[in-house]
């Protein structure tokens, strides 16, 4: 059983950088049969693609965030991380990550189960 | 404003069918498939239909999709209490190249 857990800091000032990892258990980011995307959510708003990574690092970026979003592999700890430079208010949300699965439509079939992060002094 | 439409809100009876559009363009829905998610409150989204119309391994078949040109459809059949959820559309869209979501449709069960 797959299974996604999202980590980082829960609390960031503006202008900071947030940091989140996503670890995969249950499977390897290394079989290179999935994408792993990023996805977040505003509270009690919709849902805001991020971007996606492959494991050999090729990268796709929501072209709005493009600018300030890195999101990186570690495929000897099975980890994927996101990073997001100068943030604001405006990126409070519920940031979650997800596998993508050719397979099924590039359906996002795995989800963590999000961690909010709230952008503050 | 979200790439794709959907009603904010639908409701309907235990038992009911309901059914939630999901509107797009050429360039999204017109040129590519279509997948649902519900989201439970409080929980993360769920895969519920890929390219259009297709479940995944344990979905019922109590929900199903549908799409035509720019437009697709989640159809919820014997609505249960648990249906209550939010539901999102989203396809990828060749003009923005990137993923695109509905706003998302609140379902609430009478």
């Amino acid at each position: 059983q797959v299974q996604l857990q999202e980590s980082g800091p829960g609390l960031v000032k503006p202008s900071q950088t947030l940091s989140l990892t996503c670890t995969v258990s249950g499977g390897s980011i290394s079989s290179g049969d999935y994408y792993w995307s990023w996805i977040r959510q505003p509270p009690g708003k919709g849902l805001e693609w991020i971007g996606y990574i492959y494991y050999s690092g090729s990268t796709y970026y929501n072209p709005s965030l493009k600018s300030r979003v890195t999101i990186s592999v570690d495929t000897s700890k099975n980890q994927f991380s996101l990073k997001l430079s100068s943030v604001t208010a405006a990126d409070t949300a519920v940031y979650y990550c997800a596998r993508v699965c050719p397979g099924v439509g590039w359906g996002y079939d795995y989800w963590g189960q999000g961690t909010l992060v709230t952008v503050s002094s | 404003q979200s790439v794709l439409t959907q009603p904010p809100s639908a409701s309907g009876t235990p038992g009911q069918r309901v059914t939630i559009s999901c509107s797009g363009s050429s360039s999204n829905i017109g040129s590519n498939t279509v997948n649902w998610y519900q989201q439970l409150p409080g929980t993360a989204p769920k895969l519920l239909i890929y390219s259009n119309n297709q479940r995944p391994s344990g979905v019922p078949d109590r929900f199903s999709g549908s799409k035509s040109g720019t437009s697709a459809s989640l159809a919820i059949s014997g609505l249960q209490s648990e249906d209550e959820a939010d539901y999102y559309c989203a396809a990828w869209d060749d003009s923005l190249n990137f993923v695109v979501f509905g706003g998302g449709t609140k379902l609430t069960v009478l």
